[in-house]
């Protein structure tokens, strides 16, 4: 079947710390896949995706390569920020109307 | 550009009583529409989905529907109300075609006590 694993958090750094979130995948076919990260209180918002293999995401100082060799796109930033604690749920869709997410890792930075 | 909203915010309802959550979307046509709902400390799961006007699609049987009256209008409904389906409800849009991107509401925050 077709699902998405996340390192199980809560993650907590310090501010300007390194960030890895490892998101692992399997999937039946050849699937688009995304972080989305969510704030206290909201909803969901589109952090970044990829394609293909080999694509890189990119937004905010956040990065994530799509590989498909080892079905992995894990989430980076060199220096995170207090305003980056949040929850961050990676997914994959492989065909229209059916995302799957992982069950989300929450980080809090620290100052 | 594309917006969508939800209300209400949050949402305090006695066991057994009716639901309806609203989602509408601006500044787009014919979009695919989704609910999803989030329980505490867990990821997310996909309710219904809709292609259409009264095209609505389950992908997980409970006490809980959905309906389409208008193109960028998304409901969900129940008749009775469980503890369990307290959570945090989430609408989403995306284009029709393809693996497309969902882009997601502020959300609903229901409690059922």
């Amino acid at each position: 079947g077709n699902s998405v694993t996340q390192m199980e958090g809560p993650v907590t750094l310090s501010e300007e710390a390194f960030l890895t979130i490892n998101c692992t995948y399997t999937a039946t076919g050849y699937p688009s896949l995304f972080w989305y990260v969510q704030y206290p209180g909201e909803g969901l918002q589109l952090l970044l995706k990829a394609t293909k293999a080999d694509d890189k995401g990119s937004n905010k100082g956040f990065e994530a390569t799509y590989r498909k060799e080892t079905t992995s796109f894990h989430l980076e930033k060199g220096s995170v920020q207090v305003s980056d604690s949040a929850v961050y749920f990676c997914a994959l869709i492989l065909r229209a109307n059916n995302l799957f997410f992982g069950t989300g890792t929450r980080l809090t930075v620290i100052p | 550009s594309q917006t969508i909203h939800q209300w209400p915010a949050t949402l305090v309802q006695p066991v057994g009583s009716p639901l309806s959550l609203e989602c509408t979307v601006e500044g787009t046509s014919n979009p695919n529409l989704y609910w999803y709902r989030q329980a505490a400390g867990r990821g997310l799961q996909l309710l219904f989905y809709s292609v259409g006007i009264g095209q609505i699609s389950s992908e997980v049987p409970q006490n809980l529907s959905a309906s389409r009256p208008q193109d960028r209008q998304f409901i969900l409904s129940s008749k009775k109300l469980l503890l369990s389906d307290s959570g945090f409800y989430l609408c989403a849009w995306s284009v029709t075609s393809g693996r497309e991107t969902q882009y997601f509401g502020p959300g609903t925050r229901l409690l059922v006590l």
